[in-house]
């Protein structure tokens, strides 16, 4: 089976503080890329997604990810979180197009 | 507006009972999943169906059971057979039963065991 590793579990920042949350996955063949949202007290939603194409992805609110094949990472970025970044977020990956396995999460705490 | 509603929000169980979760979608989509969400652990997937009639396990399936009579409902039944059942469930669901999708969650059912 699949397993996604977040190697961080809680993350505290300052406000325009730049952010790396780093995601790595075991499967070796074709998968699509992940990283979900949870704001506290709302549904999870999609931050941005990687199928195929520029391994660069951008998503929602300045977030981008890259995917990088051969070190099997996909690691989200933002230049200058805010304090409306604080939330929790999960990688996942989806391996012959049905089944997605999730990360364990990573808790962001932004200061203002 | 389409989206996923989960019932109810928190429910609250006895040992020994069992206990129906329920989830519908009007986004007329194909295939639907169940998640526990469980804190330091991510999301491990209980069950998913990807057509009507026709469910598979997941990672977690022991003690639970679901059922897909119709392509918008999804309920999950949480046995008395569940060792731990106190948990955050996520139903969420996909437009096609494979191809490149992108998973639609709802708010979430809390059940607490006493």
């Amino acid at each position: 089976a699949q397993s996604v590793s977040q190697h961080n579990h809680h993350v505290i920042l300052s406000e325009a503080a730049s952010l790396e949350l780093g995601c790595n996955y075991s499967y070796g063949g074709t998968v699509n890329l992940f990283w979900y949202v949870q704001y506290p007290g709302q549904h999870l939603q999609l931050l941005l997604k990687y199928f195929s194409g520029d391994p660069l992805v951008k998503g929602i609110k300045g977030f981008e990810a890259e995917f990088i094949k051969s070190k099997f990472s996909f690691n989200l970025r933002k230049p200058s979180v805010q304090w409306s970044d604080t939330a929790e977020y999960f990688c996942a990956v989806n391996e012959n197009f049905n089944k997605f396995y999730f990360g364990s999460g990573t808790k962001l705490n932004v200061k203002p | 507006d389409g989206g996923i509603t989960q019932s109810p929000k928190y429910l609250f169980r006895k040992e020994g009972q069992n206990v129906t979760l329920s989830c519908e979608q009007n986004l007329n989509h194909d295939a639907m999943y169940w998640y526990r969400q469980d804190p330091g652990q991510g999301l491990r997937l209980i069950y998913y169906s990807q057509i009507v009639n026709d469910f598979q396990k997941g990672d977690i399936a022991e003690g639970y059971s679901v059922s897909r009579e119709k392509k918008e409902s999804f309920p999950l039944t949480v046995t008395s057979a569940q060792k731990n059942p106190t948990a955050f469930y996520l139903c969420a669901s996909t437009p096609w039963a494979s191809g490149a999708n992108v998973l639609t969650f709802g708010a979430g059912s809390r059940l607490t065991v006493l």
